[in-house]
């Protein structure tokens, strides 16, 4: 398996607070990746990053902003959390941009 | 049309069958496609990529027509261990530094 964590896995906030999830490799990856997955969405892509501070937008960046100041993490910040973003918040890893992308476990949050 | 386009299914089999699943997508400049795996409450995984030849490994066939922009994933011998979401996967563009995921095809595999 891929070397990639995310933490923290579970987390519950409230409406309005500040948010920051974590993904770390260990594979020297050049892209990373945050997604969502939520019933009947599938996975969508919130923000990407292809190299140490170069990001780029996704299909659902509102709301969401990300850092990557070292190869190995990747963090993604809900500025002021609402229950909209409630969902799974996957990480994902891969060495070149059209390739294939290896996934972490996987950060599930509740605002309430 | 939906960029990636999948009937979600459910696909109820007995073991040791054989099952099909297709993929449409929109994007006729898309280079790079996969099968994905996901089981419940885990992380997607990857089962295969999928060649413009056409692939195989083990008891999985994947498919690609480029001219009908469809993709196939094809498994034999079905068995308990292979219920779970398979999910269609396809770059956006030609500077391909983005995943389309389709909704997914829940499998499940039966006694």
């Amino acid at each position: 398996d891929a070397g990639i964590t995310q933490s923290p896995r579970h987390k519950v906030t409230e409406t309005g607070t500040p948010v920051t999830l974590r993904c770390h490799q260990t594979e020297n990856h050049r892209y990373m990746y945050w997604y969502r997955q939520d019933p009947g969405h599938g996975l969508r892509l919130i923000h990407y990053s292809y190299g140490v501070k170069d990001t780029d937008k996704g299909e659902v960046s509102d709301g969401y902003s990300v850092s990557r100041s070292k190869t190995e993490d990747f963090l993604l910040t809900l500025e002021s959390a609402t229950s909209s973003q409630t969902s799974v918040y996957f990480c994902a890893i891969s060495e070149a941009g059209v390739s294939e992308q290896y996934f972490g476990p996987g950060t599930r949050l509740t605002v309430t | 049309r939906k960029e990636v386009e999948q009937d979600p299914g459910p696909f109820n089999v007995p073991e040791g069958a054989t099952v099909a699943f297709n993929c449409t997508y929109s994007n006729s400049a898309s280079q790079s496609f996969f099968w994905y795996r996901q089981d419940c409450r885990k992380e997607p995984k990857l089962l295969m990529s999928v060649y413009s030849s056409g692939n195989e490994d083990g008891r999985f066939t994947a498919q690609l027509n480029r001219a009908s922009q469809y993709i196939s994933l094809l498994i034999r011998d079905s068995k308990l261990s292979d219920s779970a979401t398979y999910l269609c996967v396809v770059n956006k563009d030609q500077a391909g530094t983005a995943l389309i995921f389709g909704k997914g095809t829940t499998l499940s595999v039966s006694s």
